[in-house]
């Protein structure tokens, strides 16, 4: 089945030690999200590829960076986590086509957890 | 700008019972608007979407939604719920073709009791 995968499911880090999240999909979609979930809240976007273009959102902090190394993987990268920084991160996937925005398809999500 | 708002951070019901979860939308385009559903250390599984065709929007798992224009609102319901819906629910409108940004509300956690 074609899916969103997300490795892995739960990251222990330190606190200030960098850590890596990954995701890949075997939809073959060109749009490529990254969410932060905490706690009882909603999903916040921190960014998003369209093909190779990225695209970051204002209120993104400049400790969080992505790489999009081919259409099915993109990484995110926390350079120094902070306690701040434990939470849910989901990983999605669309393919614009159209007028109409299409479907955000959602990986499982990576919980991490900073100690 | 668009937003949603969804009335309720917590609803109950009984097995069998109606499940109504509400949302309103603000939007100064015709909007684009989502249900997901999320189970506990999952992610956000589509329930349902409004593009603007039928105002009546027939999802998975027996979940429909009306969009009413008149009242800004994009109610989720389903006619008995079953306890395999408790979850969280959120509704969500499409920022704008340029940022391919959803925005969510903040949720509603049902709760289905026996």
């Amino acid at each position: 089945d074609a899916m969103v995968i997300q490795n892995p499911r739960y990251q222990v880090t330190q606190f200030g030690k960098p850590v890596t999240l990954s995701c890949s999909q075997t939809l073959n979609h060109n749009v490529m999200y990254w969410y932060q979930q905490k706690s009882s809240q909603a999903p916040k976007l921190l960014f998003h590829y369209y093909d190779k273009d990225f695209n970051n959102e204002a209120d993104t902090p400049d400790n969080f960076q992505s790489r999009r190394p081919n259409t099915s993987f993109c990484f995110l990268d926390i350079r120094s986590p902070g306690l701040g920084d434990a939470a849910m991160y989901l990983c999605a996937t669309s393919h614009p086509s159209g007028r109409a925005p299409e479907t955000q398809y959602f990986g499982p999500g990576t919980r991490l957890l900073v100690l | 700008a668009q937003s949603v708002t969804q009335l309720g951070s917590h609803v109950s019901v009984s097995e069998g019972a109606l499940v109504l979860l509400r949302c309103n939308y603000s939007s100064s385009v015709p909007p684009y608007l989502f249900w997901y559903v999320q189970y506990p250390n999952q992610g956000l599984q589509l329930l349902l979407k409004y593009t603007s065709a039928a105002t009546l929007v027939k999802g998975i798992n027996g979940f429909e939604a009306e969009f009413k224009k008149s009242e800004t609102s994009f109610h989720l319901t389903k006619p008995s719920a079953h306890m395999s819906d408790a979850a969280e629910y959120f509704c969500a409108v499409f920022g704008s073709s340029n940022t391919g940004k959803l925005i969510f509300g903040q949720g509603t956690t049902l709760q289905v009791k026996p």
